[in-house]
């Protein structure tokens, strides 16, 4: 079956422009988690997303947004982008668990801040 | 290939000998762990998990090893060959209904 799909792969932006990041999960698949992945940081959850409904939100300020759509499909948004920004942003989606074991990665999209 | 972490400690090990990747977690009350390996390029993808009701779990030429009174986890890897190099990564929930809390990781680095 089709695993996770992220697209762009690759994206540079600039400074306080915003940009909007696709995920289209495993087919079936209702749970649809971000994470950025930083070198200083790490992985760190965004927010998840279930039924078109977000279910939990990581710390981060509210230009990080997203939303999921009917088909499970989602999107996260970033506004008035910062060099901070820069990250692989991954996505993972699951039947329905949030923490499970069901969760299946995508390869990311790699966003540059210039 | 994408650069997933360039402040990781790095385990070098020869091509053949065991593996041990040691990770620490943060909050007593997790009760899920689970291992991923993420090779450059890709996301993370899933090797093994384990309850905290258990000590010890194996898989597939992996160990996983628990011990909750002092929150430390390891992977333990058997006859490590080069496809094992990568970085790999553990992550905490609580009951599998929490957002996982990943570690910083450790990347593995296969001599040949």
């Amino acid at each position: 079956k089709a695993g996770v799909t992220q697209t762009p792969r690759y994206l540079i932006k600039t400074r306080g422009q915003q940009v909007t990041l696709s995920c289209s999960p495993i087919s079936g698949h209702r749970s649809v988690s971000w994470y950025q992945q930083t070198p200083g940081q790490g992985l760190q959850f965004l927010f998840e997303y279930f039924s078109e409904t977000q279910r939990n939100k990581g710390n981060f300020p509210g230009r990080f947004s997203g939303r999921q759509f009917s088909n499970s499909r989602s999107e996260m948004n970033v506004s008035t982008l910062e060099l901070g920004d820069s990250a692989l942003y991954l996505c993972a989606s699951s039947l329905g668990a949030t923490g499970g074991a069901g969760y299946t990665f995508g390869s990311g999209t790699r966003l540059t801040v210039v | 290939g994408e650069s997933v972490g360039l402040h990781l400690p790095t385990l070098s090990v020869q091509e053949g000998d065991n593996s041990i990747i040691n990770c620490a977690y943060s909050n007593s009350a997790s009760d899920y762990f689970i291992w991923y390996k993420q090779e450059s390029g890709k996301g993370p993808q899933f090797i093994i998990d384990i309850r905290s009701n258990m000590d010890k779990r194996q898989g597939q030429r992996v160990t996983v090893l628990l011990n909750k009174t002092v929150k430390h986890l390891s992977l333990q890897i058997a006859a490590t060959q080069p496809g094992d190099s990568a970085v790999y990564f553990c992550a905490e929930s609580i009951s599998g209904n929490t957002p996982l809390v990943f570690g910083k990781g450790t990347r593995l680095s296969v001599i040949a």
